[in-house]
């Protein structure tokens, strides 16, 4: 089955801690992006890649920080500088920057 | 930047009712997503849709890019079409990030 897959689903942290959120994909697309939604709000931009080894600062990117080394994988840390690190994260990709983009399921993280 | 505005932000709906769900945006596009966010949080794909109309069962589409909007139609409802529904439009720049709506947060009673 082609899709994009995220784990773990629930993710608990103590303050302080840095965390990786995992985003695989076997659709074989080339971007890949990292979203943020807090209860009742839309969706925000935090990092996306156009291409393996490249990726560009989304709207709120202070805090976290990503690699792009496989084509398939996209991971998210979310550091200890991240000021308010509980919400819902997707990860989502496309064959190109600009097409139809596929949700995983997302990451509940929640920090206390 | 391009400005991506829904109508209504809620709806509340008998099932069985229809209802229609309006998506405004500021600029030309090239192209436009629907989507449907069910209480899980999963993003489910409903409708990618640059201009004209589709349509998928009970649900169809069709978005006006002259007029700068888009319209999501939904038939008969179904308490399983409860969740918040989504448009998104590409930004004219070039990386084509997406530009999201806050959404509709539509309920369907039994």
């Amino acid at each position: 089955d082609g899709g994009i897959t995220q784990s773990p689903k629930y993710l608990f942290r103590k303050e302080g801690q840095n965390v990786t959120l995992s985003c695989e994909q076997n659709l074989n697309h080339d971007a890949m992006y990292w979203y943020r939604q807090d209860p009742g709000q839309g969706l925000r931009l935090i990092y996306y890649s156009q291409i393996v080894n490249d990726f560009q600062k989304g709207d709120i990117a202070e805090g976290y920080s990503v690699s792009r080394e496989k084509k398939e994988s996209f991971p998210l840390t979310v550091t200890s500088a991240q000021k308010n690190p509980t919400a819902f994260y997707l990860c989502a990709s496309s064959r190109d920057r600009g097409d139809e983009q596929y949700f995983g399921p997302g990451t509940r993280l929640t920090v206390t | 930047g391009i400005q991506v505005e829904q109508s209504p932000p809620d709806l509340i709906l008998q099932e069985g009712a229809n209802s229609t769900l309006r998506c405004n945006f500021s600029d030309s596009v090239n192209n436009l997503q629907w989507f449907h966010q069910n209480p899980w949080g999963q993003l489910i794909n409903l409708f990618y849709i640059p201009s004209g109309t589709k349509q998928n069962g009970r649900l169809s589409a069709t978005t006006v890019a002259t007029e700068r909007y888009s319209l999501l139609y939904i038939s008969s409802s179904q308490t399983t079409d409860s969740g918040v529904y989504f448009c998104a439009v590409p930004n004219a720049g070039n990386n084509r990030k997406l530009i999201w709506g806050l959404g509709t947060s539509l309920a369907v009673n039994p």
